[in-house]
């Protein structure tokens, strides 16, 4: 059973300090991993997908990287500004199952 | 457009009531998906269609029936639910179905249902 750990469940960061949150799995027959952004009370925002044949993947600020062998991914977030005060999911999907973290719970202090 | 569209966004029901939730996507995904958050827990699976078709039931209570009328829309029937059912129930899609590579999911905004 996949087992995805998130590391710490909350921390804080001054304004303009790049974020580094931790993603770490089991199991590593996976086909992908994401991480989504989750705001109180809303949905999850899809942030970026990394197929299991990708290492990396980019979007402005925001870059995750992906370990298959060592079962990590770790998600970037540079010059982190309060906007990006959120609870950061990763997930990966292998084996007919989407496993979740528990989140790493974010305050971007001004 | 890459929307998941749920409503209602609120529901209050009492413990005999008949409800339900809707969502729609109109991204042709293949595969449409039923989630319950309780707070400060990542989200739990209930349901996936995948082709319309009931793919999984992850041992969920009667007192909640998924329905997928057509390939665009997924509604979830609820009736007799208890105040543990109280929770944010999330909608989700991904291009291909479940079994294969699923890609992408995208999730709507929720609905937050209070159980009386």
């Amino acid at each position: 059973k996949q087992e995805v750990t998130q590391i710490p469940a909350a921390l804080s960061v001054p304004e303009g300090e790049n974020l580094v949150l931790n993603c770490s799995f089991t199991d590593s027959a996976i086909y992908n991993l994401q991480w989504f952004r989750q705001d109180p009370g809303k949905g999850l925002t899809s942030l970026l997908l990394i197929q299991s044949s990708q290492r990396e993947q980019t979007s402005g600020r925001l870059n995750a990287s992906l370990d298959k062998s060592s079962g990590r991914s770790t998600l970037y977030i540079a010059a982190s500004q309060p906007g990006d005060s959120a609870t950061y999911l990763c997930a990966t999907y292998g084996n007919n199952r989407l496993a979740f973290g528990k989140g790493n719970q974010v305050v971007v202090i001004p | 457009d890459t929307e998941v569209t749920q409503t209602p966004k609120h529901l209050v029901m009492g413990m005999t009531n008949k409800k339900s939730l809707k969502c729609e996507q109109h991204m042709g995904h293949r595969a449409m998906y039923w989630y319950k958050q309780k707070a400060k827990k990542p989200p739990e699976l209930m349901f996936v269609y995948s082709y319309e078709k009931l793919s999984i039931n992850e041992s969920v209570p009667s007192r909640f029936s998924p329905e997928c009328p057509n390939s665009s829309l997924l509604n979830l029937h609820l009736h007799a639910l208890q105040p543990e059912d109280s929770a944010l129930y999330l909608c989700a899609s991904s291009q291909a179905p479940w079994g294969s590579n699923t890609g992408e999911l995208f999730f709507g905004e929720g609905s937050r249902l209070t159980v009386l």
